[in-house]
């Protein structure tokens, strides 16, 4: 079975610091992941995916297979970074998956001026 | 487009009763994923809808039930509501049935249970 694991509930850092957010996942096939973001007040919505290989508000996130990591980081934090992040599993077991997320707990990230 | 809509924002119900919750999805999307999220955990998957025919299923009782009509909105259906059914809960469509697509959240139904 499939399953994610954010090891952090909350995570506090001062403004311009690094952050690294951890997420560990459980799955036998082959993984897509992502990260979301849930801003105070606004709805989920998708940060990056592992797939794209992109950086997102200066976030970037990679995949290490071996290690069964999605690790989040930025080497600079801002204030407007403080939210909750979850880490998400898309299954695709031979191609039949049909967008089945399996979703961490989340972290809530606060930066302090 | 608004997004991905759902309808009502919040619901209080009592236990027993049955509750439908409603969401449309971003126009030109034929998927449609629910997603249970209880107080302080991530989002739990219940149902996908492709299409008009159920994709997938989550670890949830037969007391919940999905459809997706020909527009591509979707309901989600509860039966003999239990208390542990409070929750927030999501819709998220996509365009395309498999991985490798982001799926857009709504802003989710309250449902409280009494």
């Amino acid at each position: 079975a499939q399953r994610v694991t954010q090891p952090e509930k909350l995570l506090s850092v001062f403004k311009g610091a690094p952050v690294e957010l951890k997420c560990n996942y459980s799955y036998s096939g082959s993984p897509e992941l992502f990260w979301y973001v849930q801003y105070s007040r606004q709805r989920l919505q998708l940060l990056l995916r592992h797939i794209s290989r992109e950086s997102i508000k200066g976030f970037t996130a990679d995949l290490n297979k071996g290690e069964t990591s999605f690790h989040l980081k930025k080497p600079f934090a801002q204030e407007e970074d403080s939210a909750m992040y979850y880490c998400a599993l898309n299954t695709n077991a031979g191609g039949t998956s049909y967008g089945k997320l399996t979703f961490g707990q989340g972290t809530i990230l606060t930066v302090h001026p | 487009d608004a997004g991905v809509t759902q309808s009502p924002t919040h619901l209080i119900k009592t236990r027993g009763q049955h509750v439908t919750l409603r969401c449309s999805p971003i126009s030109g999307h034929k998927s449609v994923s629910w997603y249970q999220q209880v107080l302080g955990q991530g989002p739990q998957f219940i149902f996908q809808y492709y299409e008009k025919e159920e994709r997938g299923r989550g670890n949830f009782p037969d007391r919940f039930s999905a459809r997706q009509f020909p527009n591509y909105s979707s309901e989600l259906n509860v039966n003999a509501l239990l208390l542990g059914d409070s929750a927030l809960y999501l819709c998220a469509s996509s365009g395309r049935p498999s991985g490798y697509n982001e799926q857009f959240f709504g802003p989710g139904t309250r449902l409280t249970v009494l």
